[in-house]
């Protein structure tokens, strides 16, 4: 079966500082991949994602940047994060045609002071 | 242009009560997807179900049922004799065939099940 996981689970980090979290599936080959983003108490924002290595699609423009070095690894990172970039940050992955079912990591907590 | 409402911010109901979440959407297409999502107080979003829009039979699985309805362009979930175990944010989304492959999310419906 497939499985999804993503780290660290809580971070807290100064302004200005960078980022970057990461996000691996298992047991599935070349899925499609993506990020997204929960502010607190809002619904989801996609963010990149991915059809293959090296293949990075970015929805809104940001400070953030996203990298997919291997089949099944999706970083996304920041050079300097803003207070802004706080909130709940979730990996998802489906297979096959991009409007099948996403299935979802654990997510990861960013507090930026 | 596509979007998803679901009006209800919060619901709050005593155990055993029966529950719908709402959920409207908005497509010009004739082939789109429809899902329903569970985030627990853990985060992770757990999925319910997912329905095309060819398929407007309702569905049901255990405490869970689903009513979609084309001519009013609703999506929407029941939860019968609700538990505890069921507070937890509900998100609606819609997924279209053409143009855009995304996921749109509504706002999600906070549900509230007091012992």
């Amino acid at each position: 079966s497939q499985t999804i996981h993503q780290w660290p689970a809580t971070l807290v980090q100064p302004v200005g500082s960078p980022l970057s979290l990461e996000c691996t599936v298992e047991g599935t080959s070349n899925p499609n991949l993506y990020w997204y983003r929960q502010a607190a108490g809002r619904g989801l924002q996609l963010l990149f994602y991915s059809v293959g290595i090296g293949q990075i699609s970015s929805e809104v423009p940001q400070n953030l940047s996203a990298s997919r070095p291997q089949d099944r690894q999706f970083i996304l990172s920041s050079k300097k994060l803003l207070l802004s970039d706080s909130g709940f940050y979730l990996c998802a992955w489906n297979k096959g045609l991009l409007q099948e079912t996403q299935y979802f990591g654990p997510g990861t907590r960013l507090l930026v002071l | 242009a596509q979007k998803v409402t679901q009006a209800q911010t919060e619901i709050s109901v005593v155990e055993k009560e029966d529950v719908t979440l709402d959920c409207v959407y908005e497509t010009r297409d004739t082939t789109y997807y429809l899902f329903w999502y569970k985030q627990p107080p853990s985060g992770e979003l757990v999925f319910l179900i997912r329905r095309n829009s060819f398929d407007e039979q309702n569905e049901i699985s255990g405490r869970y049922s689903w009513n979609f309805q084309k001519s009013t362009s609703s999506f929407n979930f029941t939860i019968t004799a609700s538990q505890v175990v069921d507070s937890a944010v509900y998100f609606c989304a819609l997924s279209e065939t053409s143009g855009t492959y995304k996921y749109i999310f509504g706002t999600g419906t906070r549900l509230k099940v007091l012992a």
